[in-house]
């Protein structure tokens, strides 16, 4: 079974630094998913940024980007420019994919609270 | 709004009722999950759907829980006989079946007291 583990609890962060989130998973797959999913408190799970396996480059959208090192299993997220509105419930998780048979069920770390300081 | 919905936002029930929560996918996307969330943890995969076959159940999914999506459009969740240890979110989640991303809905707050 598919486990995902985010050790670091809660960060903290100045506004407009950059504030790097870590993340580390066990598979035996070659071919999956990760996400990284932004919980706002008392608001709904929104998908920050994916990456698929196979693919060598990291992925990008705007302000975030990952480090993704599959021979590690370790894929970190990278926050710039941080602003207030990212304070939330930062969740990584793991899916499979198609072609592996798996099930398609995304399997979620416990989470990391990141609070943004003006 | 064409995002996922979810009714009722809020449920607070006595122990040993029966409830039943609402999903409305994301319009023509075929993949359906439920999902549960406890205060400081992420969430855990309880069922999910392709159209309206019920393709997997986790173990979580007491004998008290069935789901259902007629017609592979909107889907419910049934708690029979409610424990404390069912409150919970309830987070119900669509997909179009590629790139692998899941949209989630705002959730239902169970509350069994």
């Amino acid at each position: 079974a598919q486990t995902v583990t985010q050790s670091q609890p809660e960060m903290s962060v100045q506004e407009a630094e950059t504030v790097t989130l870590s993340c580390t998973y066990d598979t035996s797959e070659s071919d999956y998913y990760l996400f990284w999913y932004k919980q706002p408190p008392s608001r709904q799970m929104i998908l920050v940024i994916r990456q698929e396996a196979y693919k060598q480059q990291n992925a990008t959208e705007n302000r975030f980007s990952v480090n993704f090192q599959k021979a590690a299993k370790s894929f970190s997220l990278k926050i710039s420019d941080s602003q207030l509105g990212d304070a939330a419930m930062y969740f990584c998780a793991y899916r499979s994919e198609e072609s592996q048979g798996g099930s398609e069920k995304l399997v979620f770390g416990k989470g990391m609270k990141l609070t943004v300081n003006p | 709004d064409t995002g996922v919905s979810q009714d009722p936002r809020h449920k607070i029930t006595k122990r040993g009722q029966n409830v039943t929560f609402r999903c409305d996918p994301i319009s023509e996307h075929n993949r359906l999950y439920w999902y549960r969330q406890t205060l400081g943890q992420g969430p855990e995969f309880l069922t999910y759907f392709q159209n309206e076959a019920q393709l997997e159940k986790s173990r979580l999914l007491s004998d008290r829980f069935s789901a259902e999506r007629p017609k592979g459009s909107f889907s419910t969740l049934e708690i029979q006989r409610t424990e404390q240890g069912d409150s919970a979110m309830y987070l119900c989640a669509s997909s179009p079946g590629t790139r692998g991303e899941q949209y989630f809905g705002p959730g239902t707050r169970l509350t069994v007291t």
